[in-house]
């Protein structure tokens, strides 16, 4: 079975621009999660998604921004990046069956974003 | 609020060392989840174990081994014979109840480097 996917692996944009990364999770996981990791903050939280539908959102502005399709793909945006914008952005996907335990999430490679 | 701290930044051993990674959490929820991640170079998390609070039963994995004591709301995760293949950033993390969603608070990390 293949693994959680993301494109692209690498990015570089300029202060101003926005970006689009996508996130493609194990087949049959429903639940995709994104996070933001930079040597300063750590790993942080970004959102989750569930059927198409944000169940919950980290402490980021609304520069950040993400979607769930039917196909349980995701992508997030981030608009007007700023230079603290830079991070590695992790997805993470989940099986996550009704009435069952937790179950755990698998992470992607993640996309390096620079901002300059 | 929940919190997860690794109080050790880096621990550097040498080969075949008995080396301890330590983790101790914060929650109000009487149900939660803990959970080991190791993140190689390659920049992907990896999943390693689960806990859930209501099971206190240590486990051992192969080398791996995984301390769980609610009463010093610890979770510490022991590795035997390390081995460079080790070498990583461990990562403890801690989720609420399933109802709240799968997000995934995790501590600073802690950068274990084993010499040959």
């Amino acid at each position: 079975k293949a693994g959680v996917t993301q494109t692209p692996r690498y990015l570089i944009k300029t202060r101003g621009q926005q970006v689009t990364l996508s996130c493609s999770p194990i087949s049959g996981h429903r639940s995709v999660s994104w996070y933001q990791q930079t040597p300063g903050q750590g790993l942080q939280f970004l959102f989750e998604y569930f059927s198409e539908t944000q169940r919950n959102k980290g402490n980021f502005p609304g520069r950040f921004s993400g979607r769930q399709f039917s196909n349980s793909r995701s992508e997030m945006n981030v608009s007007t990046l700023e230079l603290g914008d830079s991070a590695l952005y992790l997805c993470a996907s989940s099986l996550d069956l009704a009435g069952g335990l937790y179950n755990e999430q698998f992470f992607g490679p993640g996309t390096r974003l620079t901002v300059l | 609020a929940q919190k997860v701290t690794q109080a050790q930044t880096e621990i550097s051993v040498v080969e075949k060392e008995d080396v301890t990674l330590d983790c101790v959490y914060e929650t109000r929820d009487t149900t939660y989840y803990l959970f080991w991640y190791k993140q190689p170079p390659s920049g992907e998390l990896v999943f390693l174990i689960r806990r859930n609070s209501f099971d206190e039963q240590n486990e051992i994995s192969g080398r791996y081994s995984w301390n769980f004591q609610k009463s010093t709301s610890s979770f510490n995760f022991t590795i035997t014979a390390s081995q460079v293949v080790d070498s990583a950033v461990y990562f403890c993390a801690l989720s609420g109840p399933r109802n709240q969603g799968g997000k995934l608070i995790f501590g600073q990390g802690t950068e274990l480097s084993v010499k040959p």
